[in-house]
């Protein structure tokens, strides 16, 4: 079963909008930790945000902020006043505990092509 | 801090061959992983240690790949024999606690 689903393949903005790159997640474990990365075209994987699923606020980093919505499972990454540097492709992924192994699982991405 | 480091950062090698790709995590991180990327596959947990102790390899495709870390500050995986469908992009990633993974820049490895 997957556990962490971005049903975005791709998502074309125009620049200076706010995008919003869903992510929803299946996990009966209560804690946890939800994580964003950006994958530029050079292939480095860059850690955005983190929200904990204690943490009552939802995360802020700049830029980006993550809508967290845990009834819903879901956490959606909004990055405001999007810029030609955010095209990317970006990585939803959840880190699970299981028989006491920390896993840090993705999702398959969401291809992101700001428009000047 | 230089980050997690990965060596050799492209790979080209004949089916057949020995394949070995290296990773330094950054100090103090009790926690390294190897992942996978394919277009495929997406990004595969191949297998992760902690304190330096394989604890969960069931990400490991087959006897062919294996994995040690001798150290705190090495770790390698290795692929005997090589195939063309191990051609991927190879991520060492480190975590010194539950908020923080850092990636490698990866190892872009092609079996031809």
């Amino acid at each position: 079963a997957q556990k962490i689903t971005q049903t975005q393949p791709g998502m074309f903005v125009q620049e200076k909008e706010a995008v919003t790159l869903d992510c929803t997640y299946d996990t009966s474990d209560q804690s946890y930790g939800l994580f964003w990365y950006k994958q530029p075209s050079s292939g480095e994987m860059i850690f955005l945000i983190y929200q904990g699923s204690y943490d009552e606020q939802n995360a802020t980093e700049g830029r980006y902020s993550l809508n967290f919505q845990k009834a819903r499972k879901s956490a959606n990454l909004v990055i405001s006043a999007s810029q030609l540097g955010d095209s990317a492709m970006y990585f939803c992924a959840m880190r699970e505990v299981i028989q006491g192994a920390q896993k840090l699982v993705f999702g398959q991405g969401t291809r992101l092509t700001i428009n000047p | 801090d230089a980050g997690v480091i990965q060596s050799p950062r492209h790979e080209v090698t004949e089916m057949g061959q020995e394949v070995t790709l290296r990773c330094k995590p950054i100090s103090g991180h009790n926690s390294l992983f190897w992942y996978r990327q394919t277009m495929m596959r997406g990004l595969e947990l191949l297998i992760y240690f902690n304190n330096n102790v394989p604890i969960d390899d069931s990400g490991m495709p087959e006897d062919r790949f294996s994995a040690k870390m001798p150290n705190a500050s090495f770790s390698t995986l290795k692929i005997q024999p090589s195939e063309p469908r191990d051609s991927a992009v190879y991520f060492c990633a480190s975590s010194g606690g539950p908020r923080g993974y850092t990636f490698g820049s990866g190892t872009r490895l092609t079996v031809v």
